[in-house]
């Protein structure tokens, strides 16, 4: 079964590159989809964007200038990267798997982890 | 962008009620809508893909239909296990867009 963990640094500087690890086990991140969804404090959803161990990504316009994703195939770990962040970046980010590029869904997401910026 | 809207936003309803919410798009996504549950603290789960397949493990109580913009998740009997907030989500196209949430509160 497959199991996806997030990991981050917590608290980050306004300006500064907030990064989050997403950590999957029981399934190779090559055989599938990956995206980023983020949901600011009793707020909705919002998504990222998606990638694919190929090297594939799209991303969420809003958010395009600022986002890069990646993985690493060796550990099973997913990457996202969100520079000059702002409180508004303020959020619980998960990770969640598709089994498709489009026309999918997410299933499952990874428990989340909250990123707070703030000086 | 394709705008997803929920209604409505917050239902009180009844264990045993039959609750009905709809989601509607702000132009046709075929049927490429989801739905997802979301209780407080945890992360969202899928219940309904494709606008009206159950996902593995899910209760036969939730359905969902529609196709084109206007869509519905149903439940048939409420459980007390099913106050949540619900998620409805177009993956027709890019960027995938959610709607506002629907919060289902015990009456």
């Amino acid at each position: 079964q497959v199991q996806l963990q997030e990991s981050g640094p917590g608290l980050v500087k306004p300006s500064e590159t907030l990064s989050v690890t997403c950590t999957v086990s029981g399934d190779s991140i090559s055989s599938y989809y990956w995206n980023w969804i983020r949901q600011p404090a009793g707020k909705g959803l919002e998504w990222i964007g998606r990638m694919y161990t190929s090297g594939s990504t799209n991303y969420n316009p809003s958010l395009k200038s600022r986002v890069t994703m990646s993985g690493d195939t060796s550990k099973n770990q997913l990457f996202l990267k969100l520079s000059s962040v702002t409180a508004a970046d303020t959020a619980v980010y998960y990770c969640a798997r598709a089994p498709e590029w489009s026309g999918a869904w997410f299933d499952p997401w990874g428990q989340g982890t909250l990123v707070t910026v703030s000086s | 962008d394709i705008q997803m809207t929920q209604s409505p936003s917050s239902l009180s309803a009844s264990v045993g009620d039959r609750v009905t919410i709809t989601c509607r798009a702000s132009q046709s996504i075929n049927n490429y809508l989801n739905w997802y549950q979301q209780k407080p603290g945890k992360a969202p789960k899928l219940l309904i893909y494709a606008a009206s397949n159950l996902q593995s493990g899910v209760p036969s109580r939730f359905s969902g239909s529609g196709s084109g913009t206007d869509f519905t998740l149903t439940i048939s009997s409420l459980q007390p296990e099913d106050f949540a907030t619900y998620y409805c989500q177009q993956s027709y196209s890019s960027p995938h867009t959610f709607g506002q949430g629907t919060k289902l509160e015990i009456k």
